[in-house]
Parts: C-alpha cells; structure tokens; sequence
C-alpha cells in the first residue's frame, strides 16, 4: 500500500513570497491533517481535513495560511506572505474513518526555508 | 486544550540495556495515545499505540505503560539496538467511538541515541 505523498520535499523562498505544498493521502483515508514541525519540536496541528470539510483549524495562522482539500483526496497548504517563523517541516498525515481506533499516518514532509 | 510534557530530551544507553521515555498529559478527556519514531529527514513513524482502556501493552521490544489516574504514559525499548537510534515522540487525543478523532497533540521529543 503506498503511502502519503507529499512534495515538493525542499523549498527555499524569501520572506513576503508565496509558497504552496502538496499532501496525497493514502487511498480511502478520509481524514487528513497538515502539521506544522519547527526544529526541535514536535509536530503542531494547522488544520484537520474530513472529507473535503475543515473540522479544526484553530491552530492555523489564517492571516497567511490556507488549505483546501478539492473532492476529499489530494490537499494543498498555502503560506502567503511567508515569514521568517514559518521555515520549519510541514507534514501531512491521514488517517480512516469508521474504525475505532485513528491511527494516522504520515508523509515525509516538506521543509521550507525562508530567507 | 491539550499538553504534553515529554522527559527526557537526550536519553543515551548502552546497546543491549534498556530505554525508557516519559509523558504527562493534561486533558482527561485524551483516550488515545501513540507513539512515532522519527529518523534524520523523515516523517514520524508510529511504533506503538494504546488507549485509556488498557493499562499496557507490548510488541516485541516495543512496550506502552498507561496510567490514566496520574494521567501518564511511558515507552519502554528492551534489548536497544543501533537502529533504534532516532527522535521519539508521545502524542495524545481524543478519539471518538461514533468515528472520527482529533488531531495530536505532540511533545516536544526524546533524542534516543544508543552507545555501540
């Protein structure tokens, strides 16, 4: 079974750009989620996707950060404009539906810096 | 909402001894607990996981200790081995049994690095 997808896996920008990740859950998994991972810390919730529907995006900096999640499967994180505090790995992980038990899984990331 | 307090931050052990990395959780309402492994340049990987029914449970070397009075929980690695090397975190939520959870709430990460 493949896993999440996620690109692309670098990306340098400079502050006051625009930047957009990629996350392609793994088949049937209707929930998926961005994390946000600064260095040293552990990962920080953004948003949590079910279908296509937002469930929780209090964590998320809506200022300069959206998503969507276009027909329920693939998912697009935007930062616009960047900042220097957003260099950090964003992670995507999904995760099924039904079953009593969540258990997400999750991609490689993508690290972003900006200059 | 949710913390999660993680101890140690560096842990060093000897191959072959035994390692063992410590939560603490604030909501009582979390029922969910995993733990992910997270090597150099990659995504975390869950080892392990348990819910606030059961007080432990084991894989191999792997083990999880729940105490959901004291509400905290601890990842226990028998027989350490060089490839066990890597950042672990603990994470917690609450999932729901009509279907759906929340999202993790992760601490900040143990550096488990084992002496040859």
């Amino acid at each position: 079974e493949a896993g999440v997808a996620q690109s692309p896996r670098y990306k340098i920008i400079e502050k006051r750009q625009s930047v957009a990740f990629w996350c392609n859950p793994i088949s049937g998994h209707a929930t998926l989620y961005w994390y946000q991972q600064i260095l040293g810390q552990g990962p920080k919730l953004l948003i949590q996707f079910q279908n296509n529907g937002v469930v929780d995006d209090s964590q998320l900096p809506k200022d300069r950060f959206s998503a969507e999640r276009l027909k329920g499967v693939d998912s697009t994180l935007k930062i616009q404009p960047a900042k220097l505090e957003d260099s950090a790995v964003y992670l995507c992980a999904s995760s099924t539906m039904g079953q009593k038990v969540q258990k997400q899984y999750f991609g490689p990331g993508t690290r972003l810096t900006v200059l | 909402g949710e913390n999660v307090e993680q101890h140690p931050s560096t842990l060093s052990v000897q191959e072959g001894d035994s390692a063992v990395i410590k939560c603490t959780y604030s909501d009582s309402a979390s029922n969910y607990f995993p733990w992910y492994k997270q090597e150099l340049g990659k995504g975390p990987q869950l080892i392990i996981d348990i819910r606030s029914n059961v007080g432990e449970k084991k894989d191999q070397r792997i083990a999880v200790t729940l105490n959901k009075t004291a509400k905290h929980f601890s990842l226990h690695i028998t027989e350490t081995q060089p490839e066990d090397s890597a950042v672990y975190f603990c994470a917690a939520s609450r999932d729901y049994s009509g279907g759906g959870a929340d999202g993790l709430t992760f601490g900040k990460g143990t550096h488990l690095i084992i002496q040859p």
